[in-house]
């Protein structure tokens, strides 16, 4: 069974443009949670998605935003991206309430 | 919203010794999780607990479920250089409204092992 997939692994791109970073969820989970990693540090919480709908956003400025679709699988959007937006960006999806698997992330790297 | 503490942020051992980690929040949970993350790579779940008082292994790993379901520790035992890494310990919140199963990490705990 496929795991969670992320694409592009790596994404370079200048400050200023916008990124597309994309998580396919475990076949089955309804739940995908996004989370930045700056620096190898914690987890910061970005945005949760179950069943098409966002449920909780971390403290993050609008810039960052996404979507979930139809086949769960979701896509996240940073506008106007600046320096300090480099981090690695994971995606986790599960069940509700049950354990949640992570891809292996994209770095996103802004120069 | 539902903060969890992690200890300690960081720990320098040699290979061969034990190592103890945990969690503790002023919530209650359901389920404690624990990861672990590689330098660059994608955390990776170790064990999942589920009742309150639960003791689980996986190989040198063993994990247990609080009795107040406040807590969770993670134990390593005898340490090899490839346990090296970040390990975070995970809830599903149960507070009320939007943030009602949301996953949320602890900060995180450094292990760095000394051949």
């Amino acid at each position: 069974e496929a795991g969670v997939t992320q694409s592009p692994t790596h994404l370079i791109k200048t400050r200023g443009q916008q990124a597309t970073l994309r998580c396919s969820p475990i076949s089955g989970h309804t739940s995908v949670y996004w989370y930045q990693q700056a620096l190898g540090l914690g987890l910061q919480f970005l945005l949760w998605y179950d069943e098409g709908e966002e449920r909780n956003r971390g403290n993050f400025p609008p810039r960052f935003s996404g979507r979930q679709f139809p086949n769960y699988s979701s896509e996240l959007n940073v506008n106007a991206l600046e320096l300090e937006d480099s981090a690695l960006y994971l995606c986790a999806s599960s069940f509700v309430n049950t354990e949640a698997f992570f891809g292996q992330g994209t770095r996103l790297t802004v120069v | 919203g539902q903060q969890l503490n992690q200890s300690p942020q960081s720990m320098f051992i040699q290979e061969g010794e034990d190592v103890s980690m945990n969690c503790t929040s002023s919530s209650i949970f359901n389920t404690w999780l624990w990861y672990k993350q590689d330098p660059g790579e994608g955390p990776v779940l170790l064990i999942a607990l589920y009742k309150a008082g639960e003791l689980t292994s996986n190989g040198r790993l063993t994990a247990q479920f609080g009795i107040t379901r406040k807590d969770s520790f993670l134990n390593i035992s005898a340490s090899i250089p490839s346990d090296v890494g970040i390990y975070f310990c995970a809830v599903h919140s149960n507070a009320g409204g939007t943030s009602y199963g949301k996953l949320t990490f602890g900060q995180g705990t450094i292990l760095t092992v000394h051949p």
